[in-house]
């Protein structure tokens, strides 16, 4: 069965930091994986697909088939990264999303 | 990007009583429409997914008859959930794309039902 798992509910760390939030997948056949994000107040955005293998807003993402894992980076976190981080797959043209982790960039 | 719009933003009404919820794509065609519910700190729980013109998938688990959706046009989806219960009580979000497969989806801004 598909499922979208990420660890971490909430992760805290300075300006300036390194973050890593995780998100690993079961999938039987070839998932798309997305990653959202959603501002305070705002709605869910995308932020990136590992198909386009772009950077938006510093963050990248690498898709591990070996791990199934498909973990959101940046090196240097910024205060305007805070929000809320979905982790999604699209399998069959469904989407499926994991628990969400949120992201507390603190001065 | 392109915008997707649910109306209402929130709702009350009464149990025993229907409410339907209306999802837009204002600036595109959205060939499918998916319908979510999410429980206070948690994730988008898929009910089903919707291509115009055709009958709604329903995930497992989700009664087809409680939450009748309607996808009778390119732009317009609609979400029923009928003689509502505090139960149904949840966040209700839509999200549309244009195509299948590759293609960004875009969401609404989440309709918060609540039944009294």
């Amino acid at each position: 069965a598909q499922r979208v798992t990420q660890p971490e509910k909430l992760l805290s760390v300075f300006k300036g930091a390194p973050v890593e939030l995780k998100c690993n997948y079961s999938y039987s056949g070839s998932p798309e994986l997305f990653w959202y994000v959603q501002y305070s107040r705002q709605r869910l955005q995308l932020l990136l697909r590992h198909i386009s293998r772009e950077s938006i807003k510093g963050f990248t993402a690498d898709l591990n088939k070996g791990e199934t894992s498909f973990h959101l980076k940046k090196p240097f976190a910024q205060e305007e990264d805070s929000a809320m981080y979905y982790c999604a797959l699209e399998g069959f043209n469904k989407f499926y999303f994991g628990s969400g982790t949120k992201l507390n960039v603190k001065p | 990007g392109a915008v997707v719009s649910q109306h209402p933003s929130w709702v009350i009404c009464k149990s025993g009583t229907s409410v339907k919820i209306e999802c837009r794509s204002l600036d595109f065609q959205a060939t499918t429409m998916f319908w979510y519910r999410q429980f206070p700190k948690q994730s988008l729980m898929l009910m089903a997914t919707s291509n115009e013109g055709s009958k709604a998938t329903y995930e497992q688990g989700v009664e087809k008859d409680k939450f009748l959706i309607n996808h009778a046009s390119l732009t317009l989806s609609t979400l029923t959930v009928t003689s509502a219960h505090p139960e149904d009580s949840s966040f209700y979000i839509c999200s549309a794309r244009e195509g299948q497969g590759w293609t960004e989806a875009f969401f609404g801004q989440g309709t918060r039902l609540t039944v009294v």
